[in-house]
């Protein structure tokens, strides 16, 4: 298949407190893939990326998670404050397609003062 | 140092019309690929260039068009406009064309087609 979908549509936490924004993909041969930040009215932001030989990957106050085993992946966002209020994206990566990026619906994560 | 730039940043046209979006990449990047965005939806691949060549096609007609400049700027056309084509049209440029290159987008163009 070819799909990168996302389970949550909606989440909303308050600030100061961790996120955790989850994405499931489709095709195992997947060996990259990306976060992106959409605020309203822009494009999207990169965030992080990892690749299929690392499980784990840490940026500042963000962190990607990647479970091979069940196609799943993760961002957690630490100590979240009203500026990540935004939409966020995982994207795949498949380079035997021309290097396309297949993105998910996305998630609207909403921090509460 | 600007990142990936597009120009306009809004357009309004009319079913059957015909539009150019434009974008230039960041400095020494060599690729650009061109994405769709429908509100509420995540972005759709349309093109990928790579050294002014087409390196990628997405599920999109004919209508859809595009091609890539000496100075790696590209433009992207849109024949016979359609109601649904309304849209945000975002660029991407990368560094190379290899696996897990990252791509890095503009703001992008809105179109409204009446």
């Amino acid at each position: 298949g070819e799909s990168v979908g996302l389970h949550l549509p909606t989440l909303s936490v308050q600030e100061g407190d961790n996120s955790i924004i989850n994405c499931a993909y489709s095709n195992s041969a997947s060996d990259y893939f990306i976060w992106y930040k959409q605020e309203s009215g822009k494009g999207p932001q990169f965030i992080i990326d990892i690749r299929s030989n690392m499980d784990k990957r840490q940026g500042q106050r963000v962190t990607v998670l990647l479970n091979k085993t069940v196609k799943h992946l993760s961002l957690q966002i630490a100590a979240t404050q009203p500026g990540d209020s935004a939409v966020y994206f995982c994207a795949e990566n498949r380079p035997n397609q021309g290097g396309k990026l297949i993105f998910g619906q996305g998630t609207e994560l909403s921090v509460k003062p | 140092d600007a990142g990936v730039t597009q120009s306009p940043t809004h357009l309004i046209k009319t079913r059957g019309q015909h539009v150019t979006l434009r974008c230039s990449p960041i400095s020494g990047h060599k690729s650009v690929s061109w994405y769709q965005q429908v509100l509420g939806q995540g972005p759709q691949f349309i093109f990928q260039y790579y050294e002014k060549e087409e390196r990628g096609r997405g599920n999109f007609p004919d209508r859809f068009s595009a091609r890539q400049f000496p100075n790696y700027s590209s433009e992207l056309n849109v024949n016979a406009l359609l109601l649904g084509d309304s849209a945000l049209y975002l660029c991407a440029s990368s560094d190379m064309i290899a696996g897990g290159a990252t791509q890095y987008f503009g703001p992008g163009t809105r179109l409204l087609v009446l």
